[in-house]
């Protein structure tokens, strides 16, 4: 079974810190992504990577950075954690068909 | 423009009846792929069904169908017999091939609630 793990299922941050939400994936899978999910919007592409040390802006990349330092690891980074950042955050690895998601992320700044 | 609209917000069915979940998109790509993903309130998202744009046939997986209708660009997900543990969210995805990186897009969700 494919797995992709996040670091936290649950996150509580201030205004202005900086936030790093880790992603592992165990499918030697190229494709990651980060999507961001809010009531009423759906899922949103936040960043994508195809490769390690390769990464693309999706929809809404604005306020977030990504690395790829190892194949099965992708990063999502909140440089300075703003309150309009408060959301679910998932992360997921393409396989042949279909993505395999992690279990999210809830991040709440205060 | 929204490139995957699902119409419906929220809505019930009655336990062992039959329920259709609307979703619309938008592509000028002849080749696309068509995903539902279900979201219980655990949060985790899990892939149920796919529907290439040149499949002849909809797809089917145990009780969910997918209505593919590409003239009037729709894939409703149908689930027959429901069960009050298909209460959960529902995202229908799109995938353009010529899309870098192979990402989807995202409808806004349904949130289906069965009753007993």
């Amino acid at each position: 079974d494919v797995k992709v793990t996040q670091s936290s299922r649950y996150l509580v941050k201030r205004t202005g810190e900086k936030v790093f939400l880790e992603c592992v994936q165990d499918m030697d899978h190229e494709n990651m992504f980060w999507y961001r999910q809010d009531p009423g919007l759906g899922l949103r592409l936040i960043y994508f990577s195809y490769d390690v040390k390769m990464k693309e802006k999706g929809d809404i990349p604005e306020g977030y950075s990504v690395s790829r330092e190892k194949k099965e690891r992708f990063s999502l980074i909140l440089e300075s954690a703003s309150t309009n950042q408060t959301s679910m955050y998932l992360c997921a690895s393409r396989g042949q068909l279909e993505q395999y998601f992690g279990p999210g992320t809830r991040l709440t700044v205060t | 423009a929204q490139k995957i609209t699902q119409t419906q917000p929220g809505m019930f069915v009655q336990e062992k009846e039959a329920v259709t979940l609307d979703c619309t998109y938008d592509t000028s790509d002849p080749s696309y792929g068509l995903f539902w993903y279900k979201q219980p309130s655990s949060g985790e998202m899990i892939f149920l069904i796919y529907q290439g744009s040149y499949d002849q046939q909809n797809a089917t997986e145990g009780r969910y169908s997918l209505n593919f209708q590409k003239a009037r660009k729709s894939a409703n997900l149908v689930i027959s017999a429901s069960q009050l543990g298909d209460s959960a969210m529902y995202f229908c995805a799109m995938r353009e091939v010529y899309n870098a990186g192979n990402m989807l897009t995202f409808g806004g969700g349904t949130r289906l609630m069965v009753k007993p």
